[in-house]
C-alpha cells in the first residue's frame, strides 16, 4: 500500500507569509508525528497525536507553530509569519498502534525555505 | 530528557567490511530505534527493540538495557548501505510515550 505522503515537497516562502505542510499517514495508522531536520542535523521532535488528540506539543519552538489533526487521519502543521530561521526540512511519521509502541514510517518531508 | 549519544560520527571503510555503531543513552527506556538516512534524504526505520538482538539481512541489533546501550552491525558492509544512521529513544518519564529523542548520527561511508 501507500507510505506517507507529504506536500507540498517543496515550498519557497517570503518572509511573514503563512504556509501550510500536509501529511497523509499510511491508512489506519493511530499515531502521527511531526520532525524538523536542519541540514547536517538529526531529525527535532515537534509533535504528536493519538487519533485525533495532540498529546505532546513541547518541541513546538514557538506559538507561531501550530498542528491538527481534525479527523485522526491527515495533519496539517502551520507556522505563522515565517522566518528565515524557520527554513529545514519538516518530516512526518505514522505508525499503526499507540504512541511509542511501534516502527515509524518516515514521509520524503517538506523542503521549506523562508527567503 | 534522555541524552543520546553516537559513535563514532564518522566511519569509513571498504566494501566487506564489518561495521559497528555504537548508541548510549542516559535513562532507562522502553525500547529504541535505528533509523537509516539515505543521501537523498529518506528515513528508513531498520529496527525498533526493546531487549537482546535482532536481524535482518545483513544488519544486526543488538541492546543492553542494563548498560543504557546499542550497537548497529552491519556484516560484509556494501557501497549501497553508505548512509547516515540514527538511534533514537523515548522520552523518559512522564507520559509522552511518542517523543523521541535523537542522536546525532553516524555518516559511514564505504568503498568498492
Amino acid at each position: 500500500g501507500a507510505g506517507v505522503s507529504q506536500s507540498p515537497r517543496y515550498k519557497v516562502t517570503k518572509r511573514g507569509q503563512d504556509v501550510a505542510l500536509r501529511c497523509d499517514p499510511i491508512s489506519g495508522h493511530v499515531s502521527l508525528y511531526w520532525y524538523r531536520q536542519a541540514l547536517g542535523q538529526g531529525p527535532e521532535f515537534l509533535t504528536y497525536f493519538n487519533y485525533e488528540a495532540q498529546q505532546d506539543k513541547s518541541g513546538l519552538p514557538n506559538d507561531r507553530f501550530s498542528a491538527e489533526r481534525p479527523e485522526g487521519s491527515i495533519s496539517t502543521l502551520t507556522i505563522q509569519r515565517t522566518e528565515q530561521r524557520d527554513s529545514a526540512m519538516y518530516r512526518c511519521a505514522s505508525s499503526l498502534g499507540q504512541p511509542g509502541l511501534g516502527e515509524q514510517f518516515f514521509g520524503p518531508g517538506t523542503r521549506l525555505t523562508v527567503l | 530528557k534522555n541524552e543520546v549519544e553516537q559513535s563514532p560520527q564518522n566511519l569509513t571503510a571498504q566494501e566487506g567490511e564489518f561495521i559497528t555503531i555504537n548508541c548510549s543513552y542516559s535513562v532507562g527506556i522502553s525500547a529504541l530505534h535505528w533509523l537509516q538516512q539515505h543521501p537523498g534524504g529518506g528515513i528508513v526505520s531498520l529496527f525498533m527493540l526493546s531487549s537482546g538482538k535482532k536481524k535482518h539481512g545483513r544488519l544486526i541489533a543488538t541492546i543492553n538495557i542494563q548498560e543504557k546501550h546499542s550497537s548497529l552491525h552491519i556484516t560484509a558492509s556494501h557501497p549501497r548501505d553508505s548512509a547516515v544512521y540514527i538511534c533514537a529513544v523515548p522520552n523518559a518519564g512522564g507520559t509522552s510515550y511518542g517523543k523521541l529523542t535523537f542522536g546525532q548520527g553516524t555518516i559511514l561511508t564505504v568503498h568498492p
